[in-house]
């Protein structure tokens, strides 16, 4: 049974250049979660959907920042026109469902550096 | 909303002895989880235990245990028999109830150094 997997597991963007993070949940899973860690920082929510569906972007900036969750296919964080300041590690995480939650199943996580 | 804090920003033990990494929340939400990481330096994050809010007993998972004190809003994680392997930094995390279970909030995160 494959964990959750993300791709690539290193990105290097110029300054205004796409980033396009990618994430396949665990089989089964159709709930996906993205964070962000800063460096020396703890992960920080960004959004949490569900197939076709967006539950909770709480935690996404306003800006530059989109998430999918297809009917087919990876969910996707994209982050247009990146700046130095995007520069971190973004994780993905998935679930069965939402009605009991004892464990939450991370992928290796996407480094993404903007120079 | 929740919160959790870490006041251990490093430790340090000796290899074989028991460590506790200190974790208090701040919730309102009478349901809620708690969660702990381990994060090597390779950077990947491993969930080690879960302790449930309604949950009668202390969490335990091989050397793992959590020392749960609901009163007080502790959640510390105990290792025992150190190893040089659980060098690590180690995130304590909650989710509450609601519409989304996985949306966890994070403390600052405790650098863990076993010495041998």
């Amino acid at each position: 049974n494959a964990g959750v997997m993300q791709n690539p597991r290193h990105l290097v963007r110029r300054r205004g250049q796409e980033a396009r993070l990618r994430c396949s949940p665990m089989k089964g899973h159709s709930h996906v979660y993205w964070y962000r860690q800063l460096p020396e920082e703890g992960l920080k929510f960004m959004v949490y959907l569900q197939k076709e569906n967006i539950i909770d972007e709480s935690g996404m900036p306003k800006e530059r920042f989109s998430a999918e969750f297809p009917k087919e296919g990876p969910s996707i964080l994209r982050i247009q026109q990146v700046v130095r300041g995007d520069s971190a590690a973004y994780f993905c995480a998935s679930s069965l469902n939402q009605d009991t939650y004892t464990e939450a199943f991370f992928g290796q996580g996407t480094r993404l550096t903007v120079v | 909303a929740q919160k959790i804090t870490q006041t251990q920003p490093g430790m340090f033990v000796q290899e074989k002895e028991a460590v506790t990494l200190d974790c208090t929340y701040d919730t309102s939400d009478p349901s809620y989880g708690l969660f702990w990481y381990k994060q090597p330096s390779s950077g990947e994050m491993i969930f080690l235990i879960y302790q449930g809010s309604y949950d009668q007993q202390n969490a335990t998972e091989g050397r793992y245990s959590l020392n749960f004190q609901k009163a007080r809003k502790s959640a510390n994680l105990v290792i025992s028999a150190s190893q040089l392997g659980d060098s690590a930094m180690y995130f304590c995390a909650i989710n509450a109830g609601g519409t989304s279970y996985g949306k966890l909030t994070f403390g600052q995160g405790t650098i863990l150094t076993v010495h041998p």
